[in-house]
């Protein structure tokens, strides 16, 4: 079946500009992740929605980045003003559930961002 | 908060041979842990986890890991390299509903 999706995979800014980026989670999934990889380093979490309600936005590094998840489905993290220091890979994943301990979460490929 | 360790950035095996990758956590409650893989320019794909019961835990392409409470750590093997293994790794604990990872090892495999 489907996985998680995201788009663009790639997307090249230029400082100061504002960006957009999706991800699909698997259909019927409840739980949805944001995390930043930048690079060499382990993915950091950024923020967590239950269906449409962001329930933690406690990793997101400052005011310029906004998550959204209007429908319960798709989301989007948008950032503003990019700075070089945004540059990463930026992973969504979905749970089925409400996100219980053990649940698995399901990665998508990630949309790398390179911020000039 | 929960926390892993992982140490070694690199190893380097040859084919054929065993591959051991050290995960050390750190948690205040019985942990979560899970070992992803990374190919390149893909997302982290789940290669096995522990939750609760039996300490050696299988998972895919022939890797295995085994929880030792006494040492804080959850290693992952495999007995005989191939040159699909070729990745990085990530140890992981879940940290509530979060996953918080280590720095990952990039493995590489020599002919």
């Amino acid at each position: 079946g489907a996985g998680v999706s995201q788009s663009p995979r790639y997307k090249v800014a230029k400082r100061g500009q504002d960006v957009a980026l999706r991800c699909d989670p698997i259909s019927g999934h409840v739980s949805l992740f944001w995390y930043q990889q930048a690079l060499g380093q382990g993915p950091e979490f950024l923020t967590y929605f239950q269906n449409e309600a962001q329930l933690d936005k406690s990793g997101l590094p400052s005011d310029r980045f906004f998550a959204e998840r209007p429908e319960g489905s798709v989301s989007t993290l948008k950032i503003q003003r990019t700075q070089q220091e945004d540059s990463a890979v930026y992973l969504c994943a979905s749970s089925l559930g409400t996100s219980g301990r053990t649940e698995t979460q399901y990665f998508g490929p990630g949309t790398r961002l390179l911020v000039l | 908060a929960q926390s892993v360790t992982q140490l070694g950035s690199h190893v380097s095996v040859s084919e054929g041979a065993l591959v051991l990758l050290r995960c050390n956590y750190s948690s205040s409650v019985p942990p979560y842990l899970f070992w992803y893989v990374q190919y390149p320019n893909q997302g982290l794909q789940l290669l096995l986890k522990y939750t609760t019961g039996a300490t050696l835990v299988k998972g895919i392409n022939g890797f295995e890991a085994e929880f030792k409470k006494s040492e804080t750590s959850f290693h992952l093997t495999k007995p005989s390299a191939h040159m699909s293994d070729a990745a990085e790794y990530f140890c992981a604990v879940r940290d509530d509903y979060k996953l918080s990872f280590g720095a990952g090892t990039t493995v590489t495999v020599r002919a």
